[in-house]
């Protein structure tokens, strides 16, 4: 099956400091990917989509300077967090899907901010 | 708009079955699934059905779809330990070729001896 990849699966860092997530699909190709944000016992937040090659749509409340993603391939997509804080600590989940796919979920990173 | 609502929590007994239910509000969703997720992890697709289906099944796993009352049930035949986790309902709005998909709060299922 359809496999989708993430690193690192935990993260540290300091408050102020920059963090990417690269989420990967390994055996075939992501003409469409998500990122979503998932806090402490509760459901998925789809934070933006991105289409390769194209520019991130982000949904209504996030940040797009606050939260960069790039898609810059048909198997790879970063979202980078700038200036991290403590409240953007969370689980954030990556899925992909090709043309006519169901979206296939990576594994989640956890990001911790001190 | 749109609006996915399971119940927070079940618990069965190990061999037992286990039904959890999801109400969604967008009638015209061309996509329902079942997600799984366990501790730590990140989602796992266990199934999911076309909007013209009623019911669908896979081994222990039947879904049945209720388009009326807008009702999606994921029954598991024979519950074991290894299925505690948090099971997710989610639909795909019409017009996303199931692009975008709207969870629910999940279930956690616990397993009882």
């Amino acid at each position: 099956g359809a496999v989708v990849s993430q690193h690192p699966s935990r993260v540290i860092c300091k408050s102020g400091t920059s963090v990417k997530i690269e989420c990967r699909s390994l055996d075939f190709q992501a003409t469409t990917m998500f990122w979503y944000r998932q806090f402490p016992k509760q459901s998925l937040m789809l934070m933006a989509t991105s289409n390769e090659g194209s520019k991130a749509t982000y949904e209504q409340g996030v940040e797009k300077d606050k939260f960069l993603i790039n898609h810059a391939s048909l198997t790879l997509s970063t979202l980078t967090v700038t200036s991290a804080h403590p409240e953007d600590s969370s689980f954030y989940i990556c899925s992909a899907k090709g043309t006519y796919d169901t979206q296939y979920f990576g594994p989640g990173t956890r990001l911790t901010v001190l | 708009g749109e609006d996915v609502e399971q119940s927070l929590f079940l618990s069965v007994r190990e061999g037992d079955s286990s039904v959890i239910n999801c109400t969604y509000t967008d009638s015209s969703s061309t996509y329902l699934y079942w997600y799984k997720q366990e501790p730590g992890a990140g989602l796992q697709l266990l199934t999911y059905i076309f909007s013209n289906m009623d019911m669908k099944q896979d081994q222990r796993l039947t879904v049945l779809l209720n388009k009326k009352d807008k009702h999606l049930s994921l029954r598991i035949a024979d519950t074991q330990t290894g299925d505690s986790a948090i099971y997710f309902c989610a639909e795909s709005p019409p017009g996303s070729s199931a692009s975008k998909i709207i969870f629910g709060s999940g279930t956690r299922l616990s397993i009882r001896p």
